[in-house]
């Protein structure tokens, strides 16, 4: 069984709007993740949280990016003024150490 | 730079057979290693963990070479459900946790 439900599985929205993809754990998990992968590509890391706080994130998670976790449970991750290259597939994904993770099923984001 | 590299195969075998794959990592550095593997158009799934002194569960068998840096995933007697692309991860070391994907290998396992 997944340990997180991911929301929307697909969305679709225009070039220069913002999105919002949502992760909700199943139970508490000390750190989680995002993840994406653009379609025929390898899964990129983009950020890790622990204790609520942004512990690592990489390069492609610029100004553009911003995580939350509005009401201490749920995840979201942010995209603003969407482009065409941020079409991929969105994963977040928990854990119970820094370095092991389990996926969502993810949320497929269309730019057009 | 490539810093994690797999062969993507495919590799296509009949179902009985053994397989193995291989991953090499760049980062001497890196400290944890790990194989997932992805079905078409769904999640990566944690296959295992890759441990210095290699590991086994059922029919996986996962070595670490940290002198050669590669990492690799032995499956013996295939099944069809094996057909999956089977990614290596490595974390960087130095206190981040950083993970760093391969492109994967596709294995096809045939009737």
């Amino acid at each position: 069984e997944p340990e997180v439900t991911q929301t929307p599985s697909h969305q679709v929205t225009q070039m220069g709007q913002e999105v919002i993809l949502r992760c909700v754990p199943i139970s508490n998990h000390l750190y989680f993740y995002w993840y994406r992968q653009i379609l025929g590509q390898k899964v990129e890391f983009l950020v890790s949280f622990y204790n609520n706080e942004i512990s690592e994130k990489s390069e492609i998670f610029d100004d553009q990016f911003s995580v939350e976790r509005p009401d201490g449970s749920n995840f979201t991750l942010k995209i603003r003024s969407t482009k065409l290259e941020d079409s991929a597939m969105y994963f977040c994904a928990p854990g119970e150490r820094p370095d092991e993770a389990f996926f969502g099923q993810g949320t497929r984001l269309t730019v057009v | 730079r490539k810093e994690v590299e797999q062969d993507p195969g495919p590799f296509n075998v009949p179902e009985g057979a053994t397989v193995a794959f291989n991953c090499t990592y760049s980062n001497s550095a890196s400290q944890s290693f790990f194989w997932y593997r992805q079905d078409c158009r769904k999640e990566p799934k944690l296959l295992m963990s890759v441990y210095s002194s290699g590991n086994e569960d059922g029919r996986f068998t996962a070595q670490l070479n940290r002198a050669s840096q590669y990492i690799s995933l032995l499956i013996r007697d295939s099944k069809l459900s094996d057909s999956a692309t089977y990614l290596c991860v490595v974390t960087s070391g130095g206190g981040s946790y950083i993970p760093t994907f391969g492109r994967g290998t596709s294995l096809i396992v045939h009737p």
